[in-house]
This record gives structure tokens, sequence and C-alpha cells, in this order.
């Protein structure tokens, strides 16, 4: 079984600060790495993942992650927040193979709330 | 193309009341799933499929729940027989395959009083 801890269930920060969101993961086999982000009465929107390759990744809106393997971490960060960035963001493991492939199996979330 | 959409957006019934919901994903995906969104807590896999074939189904799932995909295209979900720890978000995905990344639809919130 795999298993995806959020350790933060509300960060505040305020406006253009920088920010971590902090996840790990759990599992007994190989895993793709996901974050999404939640907007209020929104559906999931993919912000980036990591599947292979280089351990930073790069996605949308200026967020950034790292794919630390002995840590089991996937931390999200973010330079410079802006209000626009409040939201609930979820990260998210995907078995790399096997049994259950395709299934995402999601942290519970964080919320971030910017202040201007 | 439009992405994924959902439908009703929300749903209240009573308890006992059997309701059914509906999918339908990008065209050319392949791959279908349903999650379950409580409060404060991340999406729940429930069940998915491959084209028509309903390859995995979640111990979550009761069998008061049932998922169809007749044709490939959309899907279904009905809970029968509602209580009211079924009042969840339910949120369909697709993909192209397994390891693409999902699209999301906006989720069907279900009130069960």
């Amino acid at each position: 079984a795999q298993s995806v801890t959020q350790l933060d269930s509300q960060v505040p920060v305020f406006e253009e600060a920088p920010v971590e969101l902090r996840c790990n993961y759990s599992s007994s086999v190989s895993v793709y790495l996901f974050w999404y982000v939640q907007y209020p009465n929104q559906g999931l929107q993919l912000l980036l993942k990591y599947l292979s390759g280089s351990t930073l990744v790069k996605g949308i809106n200026g967020f950034e992650a790292e794919f630390n393997k002995s840590q089991t971490s996937f931390h999200l960060r973010k330079p410079s927040v802006h209000i626009s960035d409040t939201a609930e963001y979820f990260c998210a493991a995907l078995r790399a193979g096997g049994t259950s492939y395709g299934k995402l199996t999601f942290g519970q979330g964080t919320i971030l709330t910017v202040h201007p | 193309d439009t992405g994924v959409s959902q439908d009703p957006r929300h749903k209240i019934t009573k308890r006992g009341q059997n309701v059914t919901f509906r999918c339908d994903p990008i065209s050319e995906h392949n791959r279908l799933y349903w999650y379950r969104q409580t409060l404060g807590q991340g999406p729940e896999f429930l069940t998915y499929f491959q084209n028509e074939a309903q390859l995995e189904k979640s111990r979550l799932l009761s069998d008061r729940f049932s998922a169809e995909r007749p044709k490939g295209s959309f899907s279904t979900l009905e809970i029968q027989r509602t209580e009211q720890g079924d009042s969840a978000m339910y949120l369909c995905a697709s993909s192209l395959t397994g390891v693409d990344e999902q699209y999301f639809g906006p989720g069907t919130r279900l009130t069960v009083t």
C-alpha cells in the first residue's frame, strides 16, 4: 500500500513571501508524484508532476517541487506568492506499475492563504 | 476540448433515495476514474475504467454503489439507498493512459438529508 502525508493542514503567508508546502510519501514500489491545486468551487488542476529524470520539476504559475528519494519527500515551493495563489493544494502519488496502476493516492490537502 | 464535465453539480436527496451522477470525459481518453472527497480530506479513489471495462473497485465502495461506462465514453455512478455518510463531493477524472495526467471535472456535491 502507499500513503501520502501533507505535513501542514494550513499555511498562512504574506504576499510576495516565499512558501513551501511539505509532502512525504510511503510506498513499497516506485511512484510518480503530482501536485494539484483546487480553487474554490473548481475542479483539481495539475500544477506539476515528477515521473523520472531531473529531481527538480517546474510547473505552472511559478511553482516548483523537488523529489527527494532518500527522504521520500516531494515539497512544493514558490519564491514569491500572490493573492491569487490562495487555494487548497494536494500532493498525490501514483504507483509506477503492478496492481492499482493509475490510481492516485492523495494527501489530506494544505490550505494556502496569502494575506496582503 | 471542453474538458471533463459532470452532471449535476449539486444534488440534495433524502436518506434512502437513489441517485445517479454522470461524467463525460475528454473524448479521446481511455481511462476514467471516480473519486470521493469529504470536507477537509483529499480525494479517495473509488473505481476506474479502461474503456468500458471496470478494472478496480475500492473497498470503500459498498454494494450500494455501482458504476458503468457502457460504451467506453460517458460513465454513471449510482448510489442506492443513500445514507448521510454518503454526503461528499464526487469527482470524475480521465486520462489517456494509466500514467498520464488525470484531468478532473468540477465534481458533483451530494447532500443527503
